[in-house]
């Protein structure tokens, strides 16, 4: 069964703080995504990644960066977490070219 | 640009048959998708549709594609209180990454 994990569900952060959000895929899918969900805005595409390694900007990168050393795992970073980055953060994967498969998301609140 | 567009909101009884509509911009899509995000979680896939067909049915629920209009539909039969939940219609974006529309609510009162 197709599964897609995320390191916490709900994650309380202070201003400045440097955040980490973890995803994990256990399909062997070359490709993984980022994205924040806001109500009234829908799923926005923050960063994904093609293969190991590999990265690219989407709509929103500003403020996040990310990193991909094995291939079942794509981690975000907020560098220094701001209150306009509170939301939800979903990770997808997916083959080349087929659908995405999504984790649980994580609620982060930037206080 | 690409784009996709939905209505936010849709709110049927019980027992009636819901129909979401979505229209998108980009025409090479291969696959176009609708997906379900009930409350507090992720997005489930719920069901797609090859470019070149017209409809596809998968027991309640129905696609219907109108390639001339770029116009998708997905249409659920018996809606049941346990349907309520936002649904996300989606094309693919020239990067090989997902285009979602803001999603439609549906409500299905008793």
């Amino acid at each position: 069964d197709v599964k897609v994990t995320q390191s916490s569900r709900y994650l309380v952060k202070r201003t400045g703080e440097k955040v980490f959000l973890e995803c994990v895929q256990d399909m062997d899918h070359e490709n993984m995504f980022w994205y924040r969900q806001d109500p009234g805005l829908g799923l926005r595409l923050i960063y994904f990644s093609y293969d190991v390694k590999m990265k690219e900007k989407g709509d929103i990168p500003e403020g996040y960066s990310v990193s991909r050393e094995k291939k079942e795992r794509f981690s975000l970073i907020l560098e220094s977490a701001s209150t306009n980055q509170t939301s939800m953060y979903l990770c997808a994967s997916s083959a080349q070219g087929y659908e995405q498969y999504f984790g649980p998301g994580t609620r982060l609140t930037v206080t | 640009g690409e784009d996709v567009e939905q209505s936010l909101f849709l709110s049927v009884r019980e027992g009636d048959s819901s129909v979401i509509n979505c229209t998108y911009t980009d025409s090479s899509s291969t696959y176009l998708y609708w997906y379900k995000q009930e409350p507090g979680a992720g997005l489930q896939l719920l069901t797609y549709i090859f470019s070149n067909m017209d409809m596809k049915q998968d027991q309640r629920l129905t696609v219907l594609l109108n390639k001339k209009d770029k116009h998708l539909s997905l249409r659920i039969a018996d809606t049941q209180t346990g349907d309520s939940a936002i649904y996300f219609c989606a094309e693919g974006g020239s990067q090989g990454n997902l285009i979602f529309g803001k999603g439609t609510k549906l409500s299905v009162k008793p």
